[in-house]
């Protein structure tokens, strides 16, 4: 057990909707990092937040945003929903910069109909 | 720009032989180097992390990689494969600036009985 919590686990909605994914990072860990895995683009970064505060973005499209909260839970929202965007999204989380480790959580499979 | 190039897509070996999985990197700056090991459906789990103390990194379940600067090579190594080993391997970098990991498209690693 990586000690993150992801939910849901499932999340199935149709095309143009919008979906909220929701990240609990391992205790007294500030950093949290959104993922993205599809079998055509691999695993992609798509953003970090260090206690609260944007950090890094990697490939985030435009219609994705993420927050994290005082309570240093982390939040992905996905809007405009494409059938592209069927995947796995994961969330990690470290207590520094890049050269720690990242701890994974199970993620949240997305299926778009 | 980092870059992280896992050099086969698919590796099977025996049980009981070596495993030897590559991966080769690409930085403007001293980067930071894990590998992840994958079982289905389950997030990335950390099994060594390189961050320029000994080239040579031991991890968990028996794997180890040697950090070849020469060679800008990471390879993942373990004595003895063991079936509880097949899974999805992914190695990963990071360094200049965004802590966000670039990963390899992963190898997948199959045991023979």
């Amino acid at each position: 057990d990586s000690g993150v919590t992801q939910t849901p686990k499932h999340l199935i909605t149709a095309t143009g909707q919008r979906v909220t994914l929701r990240c609990s990072p391992r205790s007294g860990d500030l950093s949290v990092y959104w993922y993205q895995q599809s079998l055509d683009q691999g695993l992609q970064f798509l953003i970090q937040y260090y206690n609260g505060e944007e950090r890094a973005k990697g490939n985030i499209l435009e219609r994705f945003s993420a927050q994290q909260f005082p309570d240093l839970h982390s939040e992905l929202n996905l809007s405009s929903l494409e059938l592209g965007d069927s995947a796995l999204y994961f969330c990690a989380s470290s207590d520094g910069g890049g050269n720690q480790p990242q701890h994974f959580g199970d993620g949240t499979r997305l299926s778009i109909l | 720009a980092q870059s992280v190039t896992q050099l086969d897509s698919h590796v099977s070996v025996s049980e009981g032989t070596p495993v030897l999985l590559r991966c080769n990197y690409s930085s403007s700056y001293s980067p930071s180097l894990f590998w992840y090991v994958q079982h289905p459906n389950k997030g990335l789990q950390l099994l060594l992390k390189y961050t320029s103390a000994a080239t040579l990194v031991k991890g968990i379940n028996g794997f180890e990689a040697e950090f070849k600067k020469s060679e800008t090579s990471f390879h993942l190594t373990k004595p003895s494969a063991h079936m509880s080993d097949a899974a999805e391997y992914f190695c990963g970098g990071s360094g200049g600036g965004a802590d966000g990991l670039t990963f390899g498209k992963g190898t997948h690693l199959i045991i023979q009985p």
